[in-house]
């Protein structure tokens, strides 16, 4: 079965500075997707951003970048320029790529992001 | 375009009580998941379905059912309510082909269910 550790249950940042998340995984399969999503206190689920595991480069969007390390399995998160807004629980995920199980995620515990004015 | 709507948002039930949650997909959805979330067990998935079969089920008991409409809309319920079934319910719909955008998953606001 797979599963996602995300190690750091609580992290703070000062704004406008730079903080990483972790995330490690297990799965015997090759071809798979990863994601981060943020949920704020109105427990919305928000997609952050998205990694296909058969591309090597690492994904980005805006303010945010992700470090991909397959043989590793490991996904962290990086957010620049911290913002009071982006204070928040963040999840990682995973999810097959084909196959019975491919339209379910497998969730880590999350990581409770406070970020310091 | 409109995002996922879930509704009711807040309910109350008492335990051995029913619930019904409803949730309208993305338009263009077709795979809708739902996913239970606590703080003890953190985000567990229930069901997958797509045009109106569930596709996956997780590991909760014969309690936890669920329906898909011929418009994708979902419905879960839960029978005979247990003080452990206090939770946010989650809906989710995903184009569900393609790469990119077609294979994530969006959520919506959430069900809070609490049982007394």
């Amino acid at each position: 079965a797979q599963t996602v550790t995300q190690s750091q249950p609580e992290m703070s940042v000062q704004e406008a500075e730079t903080v990483t998340l972790s995330c490690t995984y297990d799965t015997s399969e090759s071809d798979y997707y990863l994601f981060w999503y943020k949920q704020p206190p109105s427990r919305q689920m928000i997609l952050v951003i998205r990694q296909e595991a058969y591309k090597q480069q690492n994904a980005t969007e805006n303010r945010f970048s992700v470090n991909f390390q397959k043989a590793a399995k490991s996904f962290s998160l990086k957010i620049s320029d911290s913002q009071l807004g982006d204070a928040a629980m963040y999840f990682c995920a995973y999810r097959i790529a084909s196959g019975a199980g491919s339209y379910q995620l497998t969730f880590g515990k999350g990581t409770k992001l406070s970020v310091i004015p | 375009k409109a995002g996922v709507t879930q509704t009711p948002r807040y309910l109350i039930k008492t335990r051995g009580q029913q619930v019904t949650l409803s949730c309208s997909p993305i338009s263009g959805h077709r795979s809708v998941s739902w996913y239970q979330q606590t703080p003890g067990q953190g985000l567990q998935f229930l069901f997958e379905y797509f045009s109106e079969t569930q596709r996956n089920k997780g590991n909760f008991p014969g309690r936890f059912s669920g329906r898909q409409f011929s418009n994708s809309r979902s419905e879960m319920n839960v029978s005979t309510l247990e003080l452990g079934d206090s939770a946010l319910y989650l809906c989710a719909s995903s184009l569900e082909r393609g790469t990119g955008s077609g294979n994530t998953i969006y959520f919506g606001e959430g069900s809070w269910l609490t049982v007394v």
